[in-house]
């Protein structure tokens, strides 16, 4: 079965530090990846997506990046971090045309 | 550009009823939707999924109902219980296939 993982759990940065979050999947090959983030009672905003390796779509303009250095690691990136950074991080995997589903998430604060 | 609503952001009910959530779509190219549920600081969690063949699939406690003619996704929840109470996205198949639109969310709350 497949399994997604994220690191850490929880972050507590101060404002300009770097960034570097982690997404993981075991157990399929080739998956796309996502990156979503949440608002405290929003909904999800899309912020980057893959469907291989070097390949990264960006879906909104910000202080933020996104690499993936191998099939199935996903890494969210900021050498900057900003205020408005803080919030609830999901990554997940699909295979094209299916359902998406969801890591644990990073609860992000920026002080 | 096209997005997917929900009709209501808060829903109470009582243990033992029957709960609908409602979720109304604008792409009408779109042909795969989704329910995920999450619960407070977890990520979301796959309910029950639909393509746009059909237009009623159940799976335990739950039916997803498709109305294609008036661009209209329902959850039912079946003798609800206070597990589950969280906050449900309906999700609908974006431009190529490789990204979802979420909707933003119904909170709902089940009082033992």
């Amino acid at each position: 079965s497949q399994t997604i993982h994220q690191w850490p759990a929880t972050l507590v940065q101060p404002v300009g530090s770097p960034l570097s979050l982690e997404c993981t999947v075991e157990g399929t090959s080739n998956p796309n990846l996502y990156w979503y983030r949440q608002a405290a009672g929003r909904g999800l905003q899309l912020l980057f997506y893959s469907v291989g390796i070097g390949q990264i779509s960006s879906e909104v303009p910000q202080n933020l990046s996104a690499s993936r250095p191998q099939d199935r690691q996903f890494i969210l990136s900021s050498k900057k971090l900003l205020l408005s950074d803080s919030g609830f991080y999901l990554c997940a995997w699909a295979i094209t045309g299916d359902t998406q589903y969801f890591g644990p998430g990073t609860r992000l604060t920026v002080l | 550009g096209e997005s997917v609503g929900l009709h209501l952001p808060t829903l109470s009910v009582q243990e033992g009823d029957n709960s609908i959530i409602n979720c109304a779509y604008s792409n009408s190219a779109s042909d795969y939707f989704i329910w995920y549920k999450q619960e407070s600081g977890k990520g979301p969690q796959f309910i029950i999924d639909i393509r746009s063949n059909m237009d009623k699939r159940q799976g335990q406690r739950v039916t997803v109902l498709l109305n294609k003619t008036v661009k209209h996704l329902s959850l039912q929840i079946a003798a609800t219980q206070p597990g589950d109470s969280a906050v449900y996205f309906c999700a609908e198949n974006g431009v190529g296939y490789s990204t979802l639109t979420f909707g933003k969310g119904t909170m709902l709350l089940v009082s033992p």
